[in-house]
């Protein structure tokens, strides 16, 4: 079975500091790996995805995540995070059209 | 393109009563999918529809669960005989039809059995 594994459950970071989330995933099959943040008391909302290609992508709001097939993980990064970053980040897999879910890292952004 | 909606957004019910969500999913969208989400873990896959089949239920959707999509439009999560466990964010999202498509994500759901 296909699964993702969330590292980290709760990071605090400064503002205007660096963060990374880490995931990693177990599959045997070609993947389509995905990030979703969830602001509180909302759905959630598409960060990046990763298909095929490039292995690093990037968000339009300064996150990037790199799929590295080695390792098999797909960890997101941001060089200088705001306030308004605070939320739960998932990293997500996609198997038979379903996204299967990591158990999310709280970011706590702090002035 | 007005997301997926999700109604109600918020549902207290007592124990034992039924209660019902509705998901309206981005048009044209012929996968629909229900989640559910408790504190603190990712969101689980319950079922999901293209177009009005229902093609995959998770083992968490006990009996007392059932989810429909009558025209391959809107969907309804019901949940019969709710019990404090069903207390959760229940989560409905769309997508078109290949593998690899974004799966947009309503607002959820709460439901709070008390």
């Amino acid at each position: 079975a296909q699964s993702v594994t969330q590292l980290d459950s709760q990071v605090p970071v400064f503002e205007e500091a660096p963060v990374e989330l880490r995931c990693n995933y177990s599959s045997s099959v070609s993947v389509y790996l995905f990030w979703y943040v969830q602001y509180p008391n909302q759905g959630l909302q598409l960060l990046l995805k990763y298909l095929s290609g490039s292995t690093l992508v990037e968000s339009i709001n300064g996150f990037e995540a790199e799929f590295n097939k080695s390792q098999t993980s797909f960890h997101l990064r941001k060089p200088s995070v705001h306030i308004s970053d605070t939320a739960e980040y998932f990293c997500a897999v996609i198997l038979d059209y379903k996204l299967s879910f990591g158990a999310g890292t709280t970011v706590t952004v702090r002035a | 393109d007005t997301g997926v909606s999700q109604n109600p957004r918020h549902k207290i019910t007592k124990r034992g009563q039924n209660v019902t969500f509705r998901c309206d999913p981005i048009s044209e969208h012929n996968r629909l999918y229900w989640y559910r989400q408790t504190l603190g873990q990712g969101p689980e896959f319950l079922t999901y529809f293209q177009n009005e089949a229902q093609l995959e239920k998770s083992r968490l959707l006990s009996d007392r669960f059932s989810a429909e999509r009558p025209k391959g439009s809107f969907s309804t999560l019901e949940i019969q005989r709710t019990e404090q466990g069903d207390s959760a964010m229940y989560l409905c999202a769309s997508s078109l039809e290949a593998r690899g498509n974004t799966i947009y994500f309503g607002e959820g759901s709460w439901l709070t059995v008390v």
